[in-house]
């Protein structure tokens, strides 16, 4: 079963708008940890923004915010003010706690790619 | 902080030779270290975990001798692509749990010729 689905294959935006790429994760785990990372043509992976299962508030990074609606088990990215530089995938991944198995390793999902239009 | 460094960035081989990519905790000790692979244009997948002074633990369909894994120290993994053929060809990236951070390598682009 995937445990995480981004199903927005691809995202484009205007340049200074905001946009919201989802999310959603599915584990049994009450301990987990929920990551974007943004992935641009050169291939890393820069880490934007982690919200712990646990955590009482929305995390939020500079113009990265993350909806995080447990009972949903929902992540969504939210981006304000988009800027060019922003266009790049971007990856959901999940890190299940001590009780499943393997823990510590990221599972990701499909990817979504962003466009950012002038 | 948490910066995990990879080398070589890129590399071309022959089909047939081995290659060793490299991954290095900077500024943490990283006990466990893992290690992805990317087609173009699709997510990242695991191929193993590493832990430092025991066997890699291998995810299913991942060739243990194709891909021999070695975490000698908290600082340092490497992935050798053993007998590397065409198919090979891929992006391999690293990964090191540091807190609640998981920081990246930058990548290798590795060609097989």
């Amino acid at each position: 079963a995937q445990k995480i689905t981004q199903t927005q294959p691809g995202m484009f935006v205007q340049e200074k708008e905001a946009v919201t790429l989802d999310c959603t994760y599915d584990t049994s785990d009450p301990s987990y940890g929920l990551f974007w990372y943004k992935q641009p043509s050169s291939g890393e992976m820069i880490f934007l923004i982690y919200q712990g299962s646990y955590d009482q508030q929305n995390a939020t990074e500079g113009r990265y915010s993350l909806n995080f609606q447990k009972a949903r088990k929902s992540a969504n990215l939210v981006i304000s003010a988009s800027q060019l530089g922003d266009s790049a995938m971007y990856f959901c991944a999940m890190r299940e706690g001590p009780f499943s198995g393997g823990y510590n390793k990221l599972i990701f999902g499909a990817g979504t790619r962003l466009a950012v239009h002038p | 902080g948490a910066v995990v460094s990879q080398h070589p960035s890129r590399v071309i081989c022959k089909s047939g030779t081995s290659v060793k990519i490299e991954c290095r905790s900077l500024d943490f000790q990283a006990t466990t270290m893992f290690w992805y692979r990317q087609f173009p244009k699709k997510s990242l997948m695991l191929m193993a975990t590493s832990n430092e002074g025991s066997k890699a633990t291998y995810e299913q369909g991942v060739e243990k001798d194709k891909f021999l894994i070695n975490h000698a120290s908290l600082t340092l993994s490497t992935l050798t692509v053993t007998s590397a053929h065409p198919e090979d060809s891929s992006f391999y990236i690293c990964s090191a749990r540091a807190g609640t951070k998981s920081p990246f390598g930058s990548g290798t682009r590795l060609t097989v010729v």
